[in-house]
């Protein structure tokens, strides 16, 4: 049994750099979720997908972010055009789409932006 | 105002004390609660979740809800050092397309030895 995995888990870059950030759910979990934490918060919601629709996406998701799970499976996250201000732990987690819904996290992806 | 509130602490707790941590939330349609350790540099971890009013006991943790209060909590009871975390509650709406996770800032507990 895997859990939720990311790639990778650290990435540092220049500013104005585009960036692509990978999330594997659960096998049987067909939500998946993607959050944003910077120190001394708690994460906070970027986007989700029910299999392969993305059903919200946060005001906090500027032009420059993309999120893609174009099979229902993996999902891809991509910042165009880094800004120091991207620096954070992305988070991904994945549910069911069933019963309280609890959302387990992978490792997450800690980015620097230079 | 913060839709979900925690004291942040830090909150000190003795070996085999009973930690209390405590969470209050805005929106009255939050439907389901969870409660998330942290360990510094790691990713959220699911430790309890609570949808009904009244307690949920697992192991050496309990969740308290009241809906009618909108506040959640986390007892820990005979406290280890290794439970020394960031304590984040989170809660969750469950209308259809609004069924992401709003966390608090956590609560950073420390047991003393």
């Amino acid at each position: 049994d895997t859990g939720v995995s990311q790639d990778p888990r650290h990435k540092i870059t220049k500013r104005g750099q585009n960036v692509t950030f990978r999330c594997d759910p659960i096998s049987e979990h067909n939500r998946l979720y993607w959050y944003r934490q910077t120190l001394g918060q708690g994460p906070e919601f970027l986007t989700y997908f029910q299999n392969e629709a993305q059903l919200e996406k946060s005001r906090l998701l500027s032009d420059r972010f993309s999120a893609e799970r174009p099979k229902g499976s993996f999902s891809t996250l991509e910042i165009q055009r880094t800004e120091q201000g991207d620096s954070a732990m992305y988070l991904c987690a994945s549910s069911l789409a069933a019963g309280p819904y609890e959302q387990y996290f992978g490792p997450g992806t800690r980015l620097t932006v230079t | 105002q913060k839709e979900v509130e925690q004291n942040s602490g830090p909150l000190s707790v003795p070996e085999g004390a009973i930690a209390s941590l405590n969470c209050t939330y805005s929106d009255r349609g939050s439907q389901s609660f969870f409660w998330y350790r942290q360990y510094s540099g790691k990713s959220p971890e699911l430790i309890m979740f609570i949808y009904s009013n009244g307690d949920k006991e697992d192991g050496r943790f309990t969740a308290q809800l009241n809906k009618a209060s909108q506040y959640v909590s986390l007892l820990i009871r005979d406290s280890q050092p290794s439970d020394s975390a960031t304590y984040l509650c989170a809660v969750n709406p469950l209308d259809f397309g609004n069924e992401k996770l709003t966390f608090g800032t956590g609560t950073r507990l420390t047991i003393i030895p």
